[in-house]
C-alpha cells in the first residue's frame, strides 16, 4: 500500500501568515488522485482539494492543492482562524486509500 | 444538503460486536456508495472498506477481511457497518462517508460527505 508521509508535524503560524504543508508517497499517486482534508477538534473531516488541485464545494480560494507524482503540497496564502485545524492528505489512485498522519497548523 | 447521520456512541466488551448505521438523505442513496473510516483517539484516519448502495458490490482494506461486514438498506437509505470480536484497539471514532463507484463497480475513493462520527469504546 501507498504510505503518504506528511510534514511538518505541526506548524506554529499567526493569521495572515502563509501555510506550506508537504504530502510525500512512497510511490507514484496514480492520475494524482490526491486529496486533502480539513479537520476541527470533535468534528469530521471536511474535504478541501481533490485531484491534486481542484477545490471541492465550499473551499476559499486562498487554499491552494499543487503537486504530482510523489509529491503534493498544500497552501494556505492568509491564515484566517477557521484555518487553524489538522490537515491530512489522502490518495485514492491505489486500494487500499490510504492518509497521511496529519499536520496540525496551530496559532503561533 | 446532503447529510449522513449515524448513530450513537456504543462500549462494548472485548470479543463482543458492535453495529454502526448511518443514514444518507439529501441526495440519491443508490447512485453512490459509503467507505468507513475509523480514527483511534489522537491518531490520524484508517480507510476500512466500502459498499456500493447501487450494486452491492464492496471493497474491504485486508486488515477488516473476515471481521466486518458493511450492508445497505435502500429502503431507508441507511448503510450499516458490523466489526465483531472487538479488542481495545478498536477502540475509535468511526465515520462513514459518501463515495462513488468507478466504472469498475469499485469505490472511487474520494470521501465528499461525512457522517459526524460514532465512538465505540472497547472495554472490560
Amino acid at each position: 500500500e501507498i504510505v503518504l508521509t506528511q510534514s511538518p508535524g505541526t506548524l506554529s503560524l499567526s493569521p495572515g501568515d502563509r501555510a506550506t504543508l508537504s504530502c510525500r508517497a512512497s510511490q507514484s499517486v496514480r492520475s494524482n488522485q490526491l486529496a486533502w482534508y480539513q479537520q476541527k477538534p470533535g468534528q469530521a473531516p471536511r474535504l478541501l482539494i481533490y485531484g491534486a488541485s481542484s477545490w471541492a464545494t465550499g473551499t476559499p480560494d486562498r487554499i491552494r492543492g499543487s503537486g504530482s507524482g510523489t509529491d503534493f503540497t498544500l497552501t494556505i496564502s492568509r491564515l484566517e482562524p477557521e484555518d487553524f485545524a489538522i490537515y491530512y492528505c489522502q490518495q485514492y489512485g491505489s486500494s487500499p486509500w490510504t492518509f497521511g498522519q496529519g499536520t496540525k497548523v496551530e496559532i503561533k | 444538503q446532503v447529510q449522513l447521520v449515524q448513530s450513537g456512541a456504543e462500549v462494548k466488551k472485548p470479543g463482543a460486536s458492535v453495529k454502526v448505521s448511518c443514514k444518507g438523505s439529501g441526495y440519491t442513496f443508490t447512485s453512490y456508495g459509503i467507505s468507513w473510516v475509523r480514527q483511534a483517539p489522537g491518531h490520524g484516519l484508517e480507510w476500512m472498506g466500502w459498499i456500493s448502495a447501487y450494486s452491492d458490490n464492496r471493497n474491504l482494506a485486508q486488515k477488516f477481511q473476515g471481521r466486518v461486514t458493511m450492508t445497505t438498506d435502500t429502503s431507508t437509505s441507511t448503510a450499516y457497518m458490523e466489526l465483531r470480536s472487538l479488542r481495545s484497539g478498536d477502540t475509535a471514532v468511526y465515520y462513514c462517508a459518501r463515495d462513488s463507484e468507478d466504472y469498475g463497480g469499485n469505490s472511487e475513493g474520494l470521501l465528499d460527505y461525512w457522517g459526524q462520527g460514532t465512538l465505540v469504546t472497547v472495554s472490560s
